[in-house]
């Protein structure tokens, strides 16, 4: 049971390259979410998904695009690198949405972290 | 949206003494608060989480405390150890979590 997981951990971009940023998990949760950790502001969310089919924004989307294709894997994409976006990124997902998903702990990969030149 | 506080930014604190971090929010809706421990180069980890329907829940030396009148929260850590040494943070949550800023705790030997 690995949990979640992300990949790469660590990635450098150049402005205006696209890029993938990869989260899987093995414990069959329906809710994961995309958040950016910068220095000073904790971490906001950026995308999430209540399951298979489904995504929705959240608190600083703009940049990045999202799909779920699978209970297992929500991945995150960059279509045009910008320095702004150069952080500390997070998955997390936690147990079935039946009963609030809002109420339920969050389970955290490592993080990728990405610097865009 | 959620705005959540988080006080204070970083903390020392002698072995076995006790610390306190704070946290306020913004929105009377939200029903969930959970405590994160962020170890160097690693994810957040769930430490300890209070609903709205109680007012201190505790786990060995970690506990929480909610004041839903005065929407605040605190995490308390007694007997701390130097393993405790990490950054803390808050988080509060109706329909999406909103995180504090983080609380860097260092316990000194």
């Amino acid at each position: 049971n690995a949990g979640v997981t992300q990949t790469p951990k660590f990635q450098v971009l150049k402005t205006g390259q696209s890029m993938t940023l990869q989260c899987a998990q093995d414990m069959n949760h329906e809710y994961m979410s995309w958040y950016r950790q910068d220095p000073g502001m904790g971490l906001r969310l950026i995308h999430y998904s209540v399951g298979a089919g489904i995504t929705d924004q959240g608190e600083v989307p703009n940049g990045y695009n999202v799909s779920r294709s699978t209970t297992e894997d929500f991945p995150l994409r960059l279509l045009s690198a910008a320095p702004s976006q150069t952080s500390v990124y997070f998955c997390a997902s936690s147990p079935s949405r039946r009963v609030g998903f809002s109420n339920q702990p969050q389970h955290f990969g490592d993080g990728t972290r990405l610097s865009i030149l | 949206g959620e705005n959540v506080e988080q006080h204070p930014s970083t903390l020392s604190v002698q072995e076995g003494d006790s610390a306190v971090i704070k946290c306020t929010y913004s929105d009377s809706a939200s029903n969930y608060f959970p405590w994160y421990k962020q170890e160097l180069g690693k994810g957040p980890q769930l430490i300890i989480d209070i609903r709205s329907n109680v007012g201190e829940k505790k786990d060995q030396r970690i506990a929480v405390t909610l004041n839903k009148t005065a929407k605040h929260f605190s995490l308390h850590i007694t007997e701390t150890q130097p393993e405790d040494s990490a950054v803390y943070f808050c988080a509060a949550s109706r329909t999406q979590f909103y995180f504090g800023t983080g609380t860097s705790l260092t316990v000194i030997p």
